[in-house]
């Protein structure tokens, strides 16, 4: 089982660029989580799709969007590069939702 | 709303227990999780505990949460070298599976 695979690993991007991140969930998962984490804090919530809609969402402004696609697999897309995007980029699968495991991440650095 | 408090670091011995406090807001919370993160890399779920439950053993974790207090708790038995990394408390409310975590306790196991 691969579990949860994120890619790209690591990305710099200039200010006012677009990029999209992508997540393939654990064999079996249909939910897909999104979670956005600064440089020594905790991850924050930014979206979630099940059944290719997204099903609930955090405090992250519109410039942030989702897909998910019939495979359940996942893309996060950030338009409109602030510095303060800058982050590791988290992307979480379950099943029933009571057992999220977590991908290693995407770091993305906006210069 | 939603809160969730850990202190920010915790320095013990290898061979000694670490005990990682947590404490919540959201009333309504239905599980709570510890995660593990190393250097770099994305968060590893170590245990979570029901919250009609107030003890969780896993192997060396003992997972305590005092519901009425909102105190949730993590010992580490026997803790080793490779115990030292950021642990993340998080809590679930009711419905979706959104996740709040805290800002991570760093532990440091010195030999």
């Amino acid at each position: 089982d691969a579990g949860v695979t994120q890619s790209p690993t690591h990305l710099i991007k200039t200010r006012g660029q677009q990029v999209t991140l992508r997540c393939s969930p654990k064999s079996g998962h249909d939910t897909v989580s999104w979670y956005q984490q600064a440089l020594g804090q905790g991850p924050q919530f930014i979206f979630q799709y099940y059944e290719e809609e997204e099903r609930q969402r955090g405090n992250f402004p519109d410039r942030f969007s989702g897909h998910q696609f019939p495979n359940y697999s996942s893309e996060l897309n950030v338009n409109a590069l602030l510095l303060g995007d800058s982050a590791l980029y988290l992307c979480a699968s379950s099943l029933r939702g009571i057992e999220q495991y977590f991908g290693p991440g995407t770091r993305l650095t906006v210069t | 709303g939603e809160d969730v408090e850990q202190s920010l670091f915790l320095s013990v011995r290898e061979g000694d227990s670490s005990v990682i406090n947590c404490t919540y807001t959201d009333s309504s919370s239905t599980y709570l999780y510890w995660y593990k993160q190393e250097p770099g890399a994305g968060l590893q779920l170590l245990t979570y505990i029901f919250s009609n439950m107030d003890m969780k053993q896993d192997q060396r974790l003992t997972v305590l949460l005092n519901k009425k207090d909102k105190h949730l708790s993590l010992r580490i038995a026997d803790t080793q070298t490779g115990d030292s990394a950021i642990y993340f408390c998080a809590e679930r409310g009711t419905g979706f599976q959104k996740l709040v975590f805290g800002t991570g306790t760093r532990l440091l196991v010195s030999p």
